[in-house]
């Protein structure tokens, strides 16, 4: 079936570094792209998506990518903060009304 | 705060209960999502329904059901209760729920403990 790998499983940053987490789908009929963020004790929330039509989003210090032809996209955050600490997980949408959805990211921004 | 509520936000039982979680998505949100995260595991997807229908059911046990009432709110209720099942439940909204896509609304959650 369809699935989305995702790496890494933790990711430890210097604070101010940069982090880059990458997932690939399998499904080719996948348009929609997006990242979550969880913050311990809480629900994800959405930080960033991307639709297939799109190659590169940006927002302040998120920015993700997509390579359609790969079939893989990346999250991207720059000088990282304390507050970036969370789990990130993607996701892939095709067109049978389910999100697919990666294992998760723990980043650590170490001080 | 997403405007998702759940209730309970805790829940401790037994072996062999039955137990049931509720949702309340936000204003205006005609679907909701189940999914269960168990301790340091992603998110698995369980069901979602979309003004009142089955739209897409993903890895649910059949001991697991779920359905959403005319007010939109939603339920799922889990049975025959094993240790395994002990796990946050969120339940999450959205505006749609089609091959779009639209940004799905997390609750806080409900942690179920099974003894």
């Amino acid at each position: 079936g369809e699935n989305v790998e995702q790496h890494p499983s933790t990711l430890s940053v210097q604070e101010g570094d940069s982090a880059v987490i990458k997932c690939t789908y399998s499904d080719s009929a996948s348009n929609y792209f997006p990242w979550y963020k969880q913050e311990l004790g809480k629900g994800p929330q959405l930080i960033i998506d991307i639709r297939s039509n799109v190659g590169e989003k940006k927002d302040q210090r998120i920015a993700v990518t997509l390579n359609k032809t790969a079939k893989h996209f990346s999250l991207h955050i720059t000088e990282t903060q304390p507050e970036d600490s969370a789990v990130y997980f993607c996701a892939a949408g095709g067109s049978n009304y389910q999100l697919i959805w990666g294992a998760g990211t723990k980043l650590i921004i170490k001080p | 705060d997403s405007g998702v509520t759940q209730t309970p936000k805790h829940l401790i039982t037994a072996t062999g209960q039955r137990v049931t979680l509720r949702c309340s998505p936000r204003s205006g949100d005609l679907s909701v999502y189940w999914y269960q995260q168990s301790l340091d595991q992603g998110l698995q997807f369980l069901i979602q329904y979309y003004n009142g229908e089955e739209r897409a059911k993903g890895n649910i046990l059949e001991r697991f059901s779920a359905q959403q009432f005319p007010d939109l709110h939603s339920e799922l209720n889990l049975s025959s209760l094993e240790l395994g099942d002990s796990a946050l439940y969120f339940c999450a909204s959205s505006v749609e729920g089609g091959p779009s896509y639209n940004e799905q609304f997390f609750g806080p959650g409900t942690r179920l403990t099974v003894l």
